[in-house]
Order: structure tokens, then sequence, then C-alpha cells
């Protein structure tokens, strides 16, 4: 069956610019999960759907950046008026949460952002 | 605090050699543990986990790993290394947080397999 899908899967935006990145999980994955992995570097917790629960917000770095999620359905991360530190890759993760579920995580090809 | 460490930046392993990641981690109650992979310019892919039961995990590619609950470690492990195991290693561990449990992530081990 299909995977993660994200796009775009490359953004270039002027510094200053709002940026909308889409994630599409496994269809019936009710966790949702996004990161950020600058150049060379591990990942960065951002915010974590889990089904009708609240988000976890903890990760996300300013107020710039926000994301919704439609049910168990599609996600956006917004990042707004984009800084040259907000360069990486962008990564979409999402899980199965059925009772006993041990959340291994499936996760998209990424959204490459340069804010130049 | 719950968290999941990777104490190596890097390792470093001849082709044919036994290669060892090493992840410790601190987590309240039982832990799920994982270990993910990232290939040059491909996606994270899950490798194996640990949730219950012997403490050899075995996974893909022909890694396996240790839960050592004494040591609240489980190093990722692999007899014989190739070269195209040159990949960034990943660690993580399911944790409690408001509203059920999320997975943390350690901040990665690049792993150099020269032929």
């Amino acid at each position: 069956g299909a995977g993660v899908s994200q796009s775009p899967s490359n953004k270039v935006t002027e510094k200053g610019k709002d940026v909308e990145l889409r994630c599409d999980p496994i269809s019936g994955h009710t966790a949702l999960y996004w990161y950020r992995q600058r150049l060379g570097q591990g990942l960065e917790f951002l915010i974590y759907f889990q089904g009708n629960s609240a988000p976890d917000k903890s990760g996300l770095p300013s107020d710039r950046f926000s994301a919704e999620r439609t049910g168990e359905s599609v996600s956006t991360l917004t990042i707004q008026r984009t800084q040259q530190e907000d360069s990486a890759v962008y990564l979409c993760a999402s899980s199965p949460r059925l009772a006993g579920s041990t959340d291994t995580q499936y996760f998209g090809p990424g959204t490459r952002l340069t804010v130049l | 605090a719950q968290s999941v460490a990777q104490p190596e930046d890097q390792v470093n392993v001849a082709e044919g050699n036994p290669l060892t990641v090493k992840c410790t981690y601190s987590v309240s109650g039982n832990p799920y543990l994982f270990w993910y992979v990232q290939y040059p310019n491909r996606g994270l892919q899950f490798l194996l986990k640990y949730i219950t039961g012997d403490n050899l995990v075995k996974g893909s590619y022909g890694f396996e790993a240790e839960f050592n609950k004494s040591q609240t470690s489980f190093h990722l492990k692999k007899p014989s290394a190739l070269v195209s195991d040159s990949a960034l290693y990943f660690c993580a561990v399911r944790v409690q947080n408001t509203g059920g449990f999320k997975t943390i992530f350690g901040a990665g081990t690049r792993l150099f397999v020269k032929a």
C-alpha cells in the first residue's frame, strides 16, 4: 500500500515569506509526527498529533511554527516569516495507534526547505 | 526526565569487522526501544524494536540489538559490517506523555564502514 507522502519535495523561498508543508499519512494511522532535520544533524521533534487528543506542541521552536491536522488525515506544517535558520528537511511520520501498538513510525521522504 | 542518548557522534569500522552503535535510555516503566536507519539520500526506515521477551532482538539487514535492563542500554550490533551499512542510525524510545505516549529519538550516530 501507499506509504507516507509529503509535498512539495523541495521548496525554495525568500526570507520573510510564509510556507506550507503537507503530509499525507498512511491510511488508518492515527498518530502523526513532524520532525526537523538540519543538514547532517539528528531529528528534532516538532509536534505530535494523537487521534482526537490535543496535539503535543512542545517541540515547536517559535510561534512562527504551527501545524494542523484534520481528523486522522492530512496535516500541514506552516512556517510564517521564514528565516534562514529554518532551512532544513522537514520529515513527517505516521504510526498506527491500535490497542497495544508499539508506535513504530513510518517516515515520509521529507520536504527540503531552503530559505534564501 | 525521560530521554535517550547516543554517546557517539560517529563510529568507524573496517568492512568485515563487528560493529556496535551505542544507545542508553531513561524512562519510567518498561521501555519500548527502537532503531531506525537513514541511508544517504533516502528516507528514515525502521530497523528493529524491543518490546518484551528475549533480550536479543534481530532485525533487518543482519542487525541485532541487545536490551540490557541493568545498564539501561540497547546497543545495535552486527557481526560483520558491510560498506553498504554506512548510514545515520537513530535510537528511539517510547515514553509516556499526557494523553498516552510518544516516541523520542536520540541525536543519531553516523556509521562509516571502510573497505
